[in-house]
């Protein structure tokens, strides 16, 4: 599975848009990036993936970039319910999740 | 409501003193695994099972054991715990259609203390 690298921290103004970057330039072909996050202490959550076009859901929408080297999480409009550890995973099987340190996004009032 | 159940949260034991974290899940998933997290060092995979009776080693799993008897159930054993089992623990599951994504749910997680 490829390597990602993401800022080890960032704040957001409630109310604004989160831009997390999660760079991830060794990845394969058939490999899906995937974005969970942990909110303290918590089970890691589901958030979103995609492999080549950008995808948006309920909760937040993924910029892949055309070369697929690197992406962005959008959290359109943050909540100060979005402080957590968001994690960019890269993989092609599904037996595997490989979490490296993540971002920590405080969102501020 | 799908989620995945894990008992109990808190736990707190002395050294060699045999236990087993449950895990069970309502969603009718083939794969399930274990996760440790420790400050500094992330969530390492422990154990994983692609289905009944079938179960095989992930990142850290010297000093523990698992059984996958039947698809809803898979439990954690410590036959005999060190202090540096000392973690937070979680249970993930997922459908395992290979080739296909699958979203991955979690435990809320045990907080097991060896002392």
């Amino acid at each position: 599975d490829a390597k990602t690298t993401q800022p080890p921290s960032m704040d957001c103004a409630e109310g604004r848009a989160a831009n997390l970057p999660c760079n991830h330039s060794t990845i394969s072909g058939n490999e899906y990036v995937y974005w969970y996050r942990q909110i303290h202490s918590q089970g890691p959550q589901y958030i979103i993936h995609g492999l080549k076009n950008n995808e948006t859901n309920e909760m937040a929408s993924l910029i892949i970039t055309e070369d697929r080297k690197s992406s962005t999480l959008i959290l359109p409009h943050a909540t100060l319910r979005d402080t957590a550890v968001y994690y960019c995973i890269v993989r092609a099987s599904d037996y595997k999740l490989s979490f490296g340190a993540g971002t920590t996004v405080t969102v501020r009032a | 409501e799908a989620q995945v159940t894990q008992n109990p949260r808190y736990l707190i034991t002395v050294t060699g003193k045999k236990l087993t974290v449950t895990c069970s899940q309502n969603m009718n998933h083939e794969y399930m695994s274990w996760y440790r997290q420790d400050p500094g060092l992330g969530l390492r995979q422990i154990y994983y099972s692609m289905n009944v009776e079938v179960t095989d080693k992930g990142d850290v799993p010297e000093g523990y054991k698992v059984s996958r008897k039947e698809k809803r159930n898979f439990p954690l054993i410590l036959e005999s715990p060190s202090p540096n089992q000392t973690s937070l623990y979680f249970c993930a599951s997922s459908l395992g259609l290979l080739g296909a994504y699958t979203e991955a749910f979690f435990g809320q997680g045990t907080r097991l203390t060896v002392v």
